[in-house]
């Protein structure tokens, strides 16, 4: 098992650029989130999943969007990259009856 | 609604030494707690949990009493490492009042040889 993947590891964008950030998992979990994490600012939740087809926003959605149409991926995006969104990203996924979470390696987004 | 405070960091230690991280909670159901390591360059890594008051979770010499009188659930290690230096959070889910895991803040550890 590859466990919770995440494509790409780092990338660089230009203010006003899109991009799409992947997340796949393989252990058939029902749920699905997408974080930041800054310095001194822990982890907060951007969107997650309940199960394909279903998102809903988190703590900060502002200028992101998501899309669960199968249920192994669970993708974010952004449509007018802003250099405030400059963080690390990590995914993470979890089996409906448990509530510990499996993370990804994060993906690591400058916005110039 | 529930939130978890831990202590800030950085934490710096020499080897072989007591680790304490505090952790407290505030919630209105009976959540499950978690204590959680990210490694420099890596994910999170749930390093262990506890799902009832009294509960003891345990992993890789780490400790965790989920303590409900105090609302408390320190991590703590008799002999720490340089291999344990790395960010610990600990967070709290309560799977029948909620989806998402709520997560502290996060304490950086830093062991000296």
């Amino acid at each position: 098992n590859a466990g919770v993947t995440q494509t790409p590891k780092f990338r660089v964008l230009k203010t006003g650029q899109s991009m799409t950030l992947l997340c796949a998992q393989d252990m058939n979990h029902e749920y699905m989130y997408w974080y930041r994490q800054d310095p001194g600012m822990g982890l907060r939740l951007i969107h997650y999943s309940v199960g394909e087809g279903t998102t809903a926003k988190g703590e900060v959605p502002d200028g992101y969007n998501v899309s669960r149409l199968k249920k192994q991926n669970f993708l974010l995006g952004l449509e007018s990259a802003a250099p405030s969104q400059t963080s690390v990203y990590f995914c993470a996924s979890r089996l409906l009856a448990r509530n510990e979470q499996f993370f990804g390696p994060g993906t690591r987004l400058t916005v110039l | 609604g529930d939130s978890v405070t831990q202590m800030e960091g950085p934490v710096t230690l020499s080897e072989e030494a007591f680790l304490t991280i505090n952790c407290t909670y505030t919630a209105t159901g009976y959540p499950s707690l978690f204590w959680y390591v990210q490694y420099p360059g890596e994910g999170l890594q749930l390093l262990l949990k506890a799902t009832k008051a009294d509960d003891k979770g345990s992993n890789k010499g780490f400790e965790a009493t989920y303590r409900k009188e105090t609302t408390s659930f320190h991590l703590e290690k008799g002999s720490v490492q340089v291999s344990d230096s790395a960010v610990y959070f600990c967070a709290l889910s309560d799977l029948g009042r909620d989806d998402k895991i709520i997560f502290g803040k996060g304490t950086r550890l830093h062991i000296l040889p």
